[in-house]
């Protein structure tokens, strides 16, 4: 069974950069996309971006200039970089496997709030 | 970007009935999306996938179809545990896949 750990700073400054780590046991991070997924406190799902096990990427273009997702297949993880938060950044932030039909594993999600 | 739009925004439903919602696509999908339970406090679940393949694990009551623009979940004779909200997600036009902004099943 697939298990995947979100890591990380419950609290960034406004202006600065949150990072995210996301560990998946039980299971290979070869061969699959992973990506990271946020929710803003009662609203809806945001795709951030994914990785391929390779190292290809992909984000969203609304926050692209911002985003950096990387992966470490030596250790199973793979990481979020989110610069320049404001307030509008606060969210649970989910680490996940996508099988490009579906997000089929999820982390249990981690609040990352955004405030000085 | 692909809009996905569900309906209605609330359902409420009594406890053995079904529950029918609605996602609608800006453009074609074809049969790429996919639907997630979300209770409070949890990860999203999914569902089904290609429009109309439950995941591992679902129960028979949950049903999926459409295609091109439009897709129903179904839900039939709703349990105790169905209560939470369902969100529709479009894979087939990226970057970025899409999720609508879901549909809260309550308690009638």
């Amino acid at each position: 069974q697939v298990q995947l750990q979100e890591s990380g700073p419950g609290l960034v400054k406004p202006s600065e950069t949150l990072s995210l780590t996301c560990t998946v046991s039980g299971g290979s991070i070869s061969s699959y996309y992973w990506s990271w997924i946020r929710q803003p406190p009662g609203k809806g799902l945001e795709w951030i971006g994914y990785i391929f096990s390779s190292g290809s990427s992909n984000y969203n273009p609304s926050l692209k200039s911002r985003v950096t997702i990387s992966v470490d297949a030596s250790k199973n993880q793979f990481s979020l970089k989110l610069s320049s938060v404001t307030t509008a950044d606060t969210a649970v932030y989910y680490c996940a496997r996508d099988n490009l039909q579906g997000i089929d594993y999820w982390g249990q999600g981690t609040l990352v709030t955004v405030s000085s | 970007e692909i809009v996905m739009t569900q309906s209605p925004a609330t359902l409420s439903v009594s406890p053995g009935e079904r529950a029918t919602l609605s996602c609608r696509a800006s453009q074609s999908v074809s049969s790429n999306i996919a639907w997630y339970q979300q209770k409070p406090g949890q990860a999203p679940r999914l569902l089904i996938y290609g429009a109309s393949t439950r995941a591992a694990g679902i129960p028979a009551r949950f049903s999926g179809s459409g295609s091109g623009t439009e897709f129903t979940l179904t839900i039939t004779s709703l349990q105790s545990e169905d209560f939470a909200v369902y969100y529709c997600q479009q894979y087939n036009n990226w970057p970025p896949d899409t999720f609508g902004q879901g549909t809260k099943v309550e308690i009638k």
